[in-house]
């Protein structure tokens, strides 16, 4: 079946650096991978929509700047985010839909970052 | 735009009896609609999803789950869940006039208790 393998699974970092995550499709080719903000006890929140080769698009409220995302290859995207702060300590999550699918997503395992 | 309200928060249940999570959308249009499980500090996992043809939909692990268009609903179900089965449920929507975005509730907290 299809694989999204994300990486790191958990990262503690200190306020103010950065900190990059990755996202891969292992055994297929995705023109879209998306990113998603879980809060604890809750449900997952689409932060933006990457497609291979351009820009990414943000939901209503995610800052663009803060939440750099890259789509180089199509099976590779990676979410930093720059200049980390405690507020965005949170579980982070991917998931790619097969090129020419886009009904349906795998998701990858997820990242937990905390901030000091 | 498509929403999903999972109603119930948290579904206590006793090992081996059945369960019924309940999901409803809201979409002017047709769309598909998926299951998916999160255990402890994992990813999601798909348990099922329905894209069109028989309403009643069989997924993983013996989850099934019913699309019914008239009460825009697509409940999950277990006739007997097991320990393993405690875990956090979310049903999601997709497609329509938002393309391939999927749009999860606030996902269903289930306790399977021996």
């Amino acid at each position: 079946g299809a694989v999204v393998s994300q990486h790191p699974s958990r990262v503690i970092c200190k306020s103010g650096t950065s900190v990059k995550i990755e996202c891969r499709s292992l055994d297929f080719q995705a023109t879209t991978m998306f990113w998603y903000r879980q809060f604890p006890k809750q449900s997952l929140m689409l932060m933006a929509t990457s497609n291979e080769g351009s820009k990414a698009t943000y939901e209503q409220g995610v800052e663009k700047d803060k939440f750099l995302i890259n789509h180089a290859s199509l099976t590779l995207s990676t979410l930093t985010v720059t200049s980390a702060h405690p507020e965005d300590s949170s579980f982070y999550i991917c998931s790619a839909s097969p090129s020419g699918g886009a009904i349906i997503q795998y998701f990858g395992a997820g990242t937990r970052l905390s901030v000091l | 735009a498509q929403s999903v309200t999972q109603l119930d928060s948290q579904v206590p249940v006793f090992e081996e009896a059945p369960v019924e999570l309940r999901c409803n959308y809201s979409s002017s249009v047709s769309v598909y609609l998926f299951w998916y499980v999160q255990y402890p500090n994992q990813g999601l996992q798909l348990l099922l999803k329905y894209l069109s043809g028989s309403t009643l939909v069989k997924g993983i692990n013996g989850f099934e789950a019913e699309f019914n268009k008239s009460q825009t609903s697509f409940h999950l179900r277990k006739p007997s869940v097991h320990i393993s089965d405690t875990a956090e449920y979310f049903c999601a929507v997709s497609g329509g006039n938002t393309g391939n975005q999927f749009y999860f509730g606030t996902g269903t907290s289930l306790t399977v208790i021996p």
